[in-house]
């Protein structure tokens, strides 16, 4: 049974445009929660993190948003790029995000970002 | 060579044959990880390394063999594999095995076909 899920595999937006993706969890010993992004033919790199003490992080264009009681986390990109096309792996941890043996990673979704 | 590299980064075998992934880091870090992502499923967590000690084995078979002979090398020796086997294997490093999870870097990935 997967502890985080990311229900839309894929996500087609306009150039300019806000992109939103979205992750669901069901341990509620999570309490660290970050966001990867993957091009093709490259490993995962870390893009944004949020702690489960905070409802929201803002990183430029990019800001996450957790709601606690839900169980639910968004990526928003505002304003989306062409160069943002890429698959986005939502994760959690527990322990503050300080124990990197508990990282359990979503099956990511596919974003692409059209002229 | 910067960051972390990966090779060979495809493979394809027989389930009687035997090979090895390798990953080197360029990063002076003293962690490093093993993860599998299976089409359409979860990046997965297979095996830590801290300073050359495993210190982490998510119930991995034992057709699948790590080995890392220091901080900077870490291999995935592969024996009899079965075609459900098949999948992408990417390994990470991190600075310091209690950091921050972003803390890892990702290499590119092997992806492995068995046939």
């Amino acid at each position: 049974d997967q502890q985080v899920k990311q229900n839309s595999p894929s996500l087609s937006v306009q150039e300019g445009r806000i992109s939103i993706l979205n992750c669901d969890y069901t341990n509620s010993m999570f309490d660290y929660f970050l966001w990867y992004k993957k091009y093709p033919a490259e490993g995962p790199t870390f893009l944004i993190s949020i702690s489960s003490i905070k409802d929201k992080n803002e990183d430029g264009r990019f800001t996450v948003f957790l709601n606690k009681s839900a169980k639910h986390l968004s990526l928003h990109i505002v304003p989306s790029q062409p160069g943002d096309s890429a698959v986005y792996f939502c994760a959690a941890s527990e322990s503050d995000g300080y124990n990197t043996d508990k990282l359990i990673f979503g099956t990511g979704t596919r974003l692409q970002v059209f002229p | 060579e910067t960051g972390v590299t990966q090779t060979p980064r495809h493979l394809v075998m027989g389930m009687t044959n035997k090979k090895s992934l390798k990953c080197e880091q360029h990063l002076g870090h003293n962690a490093m990880y093993w993860y599998k992502q299976s089409a359409k499923k979860p990046l997965e967590l297979m095996f830590v390394y801290n300073f050359k000690e495993q210190t982490e084995n998510n119930s991995v078979p034992s057709r699948f063999s790590p080995e890392c002979p220091n901080s900077s090398h870490l291999f995935l020796h592969l024996h009899t594999l079965q075609p459900e086997d098949s999948a992408l294997y990417l390994c990470a490093s991190s600075q310091e095995p209690s950091g921050r999870v972003e803390t890892q870097y990702f290499g590119p990935g092997t992806r492995l076909l068995v046939l």
